[in-house]
């Protein structure tokens, strides 16, 4: 059975810093996403990552996958207050979504 | 890019009333759609996947006779809670893959209220 963890649940970091959240599968896998949700709203897709070595960047963010560890890490450079939200992986089995339980981010001004 | 719309995107409904929700996939076909719930501060969990013109599959726990599921067309699909009661107050989020393509494209939710 495939499972998906993230860590850490809860972020709370300043704004100009940089962290990362970490997103571990147990099974082999070749899709990984990375959505944002704000309170009350949908999912909003942030990156789709294919392949081992995958490496996408749109803003403040950037997302990689390496396939071989079964890890994904979303990565935050210079955090402002506009990307608190909480922030969900999910692995790809048989097209269906196992998604990880999420990560609250709160960016304080 | 690819839009999925629900209808309602709110809905407050008395105990034993039932609920329809509908899903649609504007401008692309969908031969699968999915139906989550979200719970407050919780991750999504899938409650069963719709494919075009066949029955759903319902995960583990999920009453099939209560949560009723038709995907009549490749851009429709609807879930209707029956004989809802307070506990089926949730989030309920539909996402869609197109056809062709592994990527899900997600609505933006319906939150349901049952008093």
């Amino acid at each position: 059975e495939l499972k998906v963890e993230q860590n850490p649940l809860f972020l709370s970091m300043q704004e100009g810093k940089n962290y990362t959240i970490y997103c571990n599968y147990s099974t082999t896998s070749d899709r990984l996403y990375w959505y944002r949700q704000d309170p009350g709203k949908s999912l909003e897709s942030l990156f789709v990552l294919l392949s081992n070595g995958a490496v996408k960047q749109e803003g403040r963010l950037m997302a990689s996958l390496d396939t071989k560890a079964r890890l994904s890490t979303l990565h935050i450079t210079a955090a402002v207050h506009d990307l608190s939200a909480t922030y969900f992986c999910a692995v790809d089995s048989n097209y269906q979504l196992i998604w990880g339980a999420g990560t609250k981010l709160i960016i304080k001004p | 890019g690819a839009v999925v719309s629900q209808h309602p995107s709110w809905v407050i409904c008395k105990s034993g009333t039932s609920v329809k929700i509908e899903c649609r996939s504007l401008d692309f076909q969908a031969t699968t759609m999915f139906w989550y719930r979200q719970f407050p501060k919780q991750s999504l969990m899938l409650m069963a996947t719709s494919n075009e013109g066949s029955k759903a599959t319902y995960e583990q726990g999920v009453e099939k006779d209560k949560f009723l599921i038709n995907h009549a067309s490749l851009t429709l699909s609807t879930l209707t809670v029956t004989s809802a009661h307070p506990e089926d107050s949730s989030f309920y989020i539909c996402s869609a893959r197109d056809t062709g393509a592994a990527h899900q494209y997600f609505g933006p939710g319906t939150r349901l209220t049952v008093t």
